[in-house]
């Protein structure tokens, strides 16, 4: 699988937008890129992923450079309940195989 | 569905002894990841199940470990003996492959400290 490269951690205010980076410069064409966050003592829980094309969800949009090279993950209006370290990750499609978790991006919404 | 169910929540126990964490996956997945977490090295993958399975151990830290999965409800991670740099929290996680909502589903998690 892919590595991805995200910073360590970003701040955002409550209500606002959060737009958390991620770079997977090494992505193959058959390869996914899924977000995952993980709350304080919690098991990760998924976002959502994308191949090519942007995606929108209940949770979050997903917006995939047009290399794939890179990707945002973007809460629309954060609160602070999505306080979390929010995981990028690059696989095959399928559920099928393994998936490698890096370091995530703490997030910090304040108020 | 109640999720992915780990148990015990939280558990001590002493150098030496063994520890077995238990984990019922979502019914119907065919995949279930055995992952440990700690704050030195993160989220780490140690063994993953297809179809009760076995297919990549290669994570598992030695033959102090082991896990099991009889049937597809139902996976045990084993140590034997178990020492302090065990401690951490132990994740199981399922999928179905041919899903079309594409991610895992964590457990809360078995917290394990060895003293």
């Amino acid at each position: 699988d892919a590595k991805t490269t995200q910073p360590t951690s970003m701040d955002c205010a409550e209500g606002r937008a959060a737009n958390l980076p991620c770079n997977h410069s090494t992505i193959s064409g058959n390869e996914y890129v899924y977000w995952y966050r993980q709350i304080h003592s919690q098991g990760p829980q998924y976002i959502i992923h994308g191949l090519k094309n942007n995606e929108t969800n209940e949770m979050a949009s997903l917006i995939i450079t047009e290399d794939r090279k890179s990707s945002t993950l973007i809460l629309p209006h954060a609160t602070l309940r999505d306080t979390a370290v929010y995981y990028c990750i690059v696989r095959e499609g399928t559920n099928a195989g393994k998936s490698t978790f890096g370091d995530g991006t703490t997030l910090t919404v304040k108020p | 569905d109640a999720g992915v169910i780990q148990s015990p929540r939280h558990e001590v126990t002493e150098m030496g002894q063994e520890v077995t964490l238990r984990c019922k996956p979502i019914s119907g997945h065919d995949y279930l990841f055995w992952y440990r977490q700690t704050m030195m090295r993160g989220l780490e993958l140690l063994i993953y199940f297809n179809n009760n399975v076995p297919i990549d151990d290669s994570g598992m830290p030695e033959d102090r470990f082991s896990a099991k999965m009889p049937n597809a409800s139902f996976s045990t991670l084993k140590i034997q003996p178990s020492e302090p740099r065990d401690s951490a929290v132990y994740f199981c996680a399922s999928s179905l492959a041919s899903s079309g909502r594409r991610g895992y589903t964590f457990g809360s998690g078995t917290r394990l400290t060895v003293v």
